[in-house]
């Protein structure tokens, strides 16, 4: 069964305070793993598609990465506005059916 | 653009009635989906629709049915409402099974 396990659950940062967070996968085939951000009472908003190990995709201060059986979302210098659950999906094998993590709660303090 | 449009945004139901969740997208897309989000279980799919005309189960499809009656507009409907559908509701699009999703605002039920 394809696993997508995001960690921590829950991060706090100062603002400015550069730290990263995790997606491991174990599936056959990875076809593309995703990064959505969802702010509270809304619905999750794409920022990256990653399909093979090596390749980075940036946006502002998020810069996203992938290996063969993790992703990293780096976030450089935080703003409070980063504020957010990110989740990430990944899409494997003969389905293009993603399965999606819990999701990481991020805060970032002023 | 709007993109994805869910209606209503919330919604109060007695256990037994009966309801349909509105979606509809703009953006030409072939695909749509219907997920349910729980504090602790992430986003589930419960039904999708690869193209018009097409309907597929998804993870956990009990209770609801679902019509796409066009390429735009996908619905999801609870014939006998139960406290366990309680939940928030998402309707969400996508032009080719690689590309990421477009997701609306979400419902959000209560089940009483």
């Amino acid at each position: 069964e394809d696993q997508v396990t995001q960690s921590p659950e829950a991060l706090r940062l100062q603002e400015g305070e550069s730290s990263s967070l995790n997606c491991s996968y174990t599936v056959s085939g990875l076809r593309g793993l995703f990064w959505y951000r969802q702010d509270p009472g809304k619905g999750p908003e794409f920022l990256f598609t990653l399909y093979s190990a090596g390749e980075e995709k940036e946006k502002e201060r998020l810069k996203a990465t992938l290996t063969k059986k993790e992703s990293f979302l780096h976030i450089t210098a935080p703003k409070p506005e980063d504020s957010a659950t990110y989740l990430c999906a990944v899409q494997a094998g003969g389905s293009y059916i993603p399965t999606f993590g819990r999701g990481t709660s991020l805060i970032v303090h002023p | 653009n709007a993109g994805v449009t869910q209606t209503p945004k919330f919604q109060v139901l007695k256990t037994g009635q009966s309801m349909t969740l509105q979606c509809a997208q703009d953006m030409n897309h072939n695909s749509m989906y219907w997920y349910r989000q729980d504090p602790g279980m992430g986003l589930r799919l419960i039904y999708y629709s690869a193209s018009e005309g097409t309907t597929d189960k998804g993870e956990v499809p009990n209770g609801y049915n679902v019509s796409r009656l066009n390429k735009r507009e996908f619905s999801l409907r609870l014939e006998s409402a139960a406290p366990s559908q309680t939940s928030v509701y998402f309707c969400a699009s996508s032009d080719k099974g690689s590309y990421g999703y477009t997701f609306g605002s979400g419902t959000r039920l209560t089940v009483v």
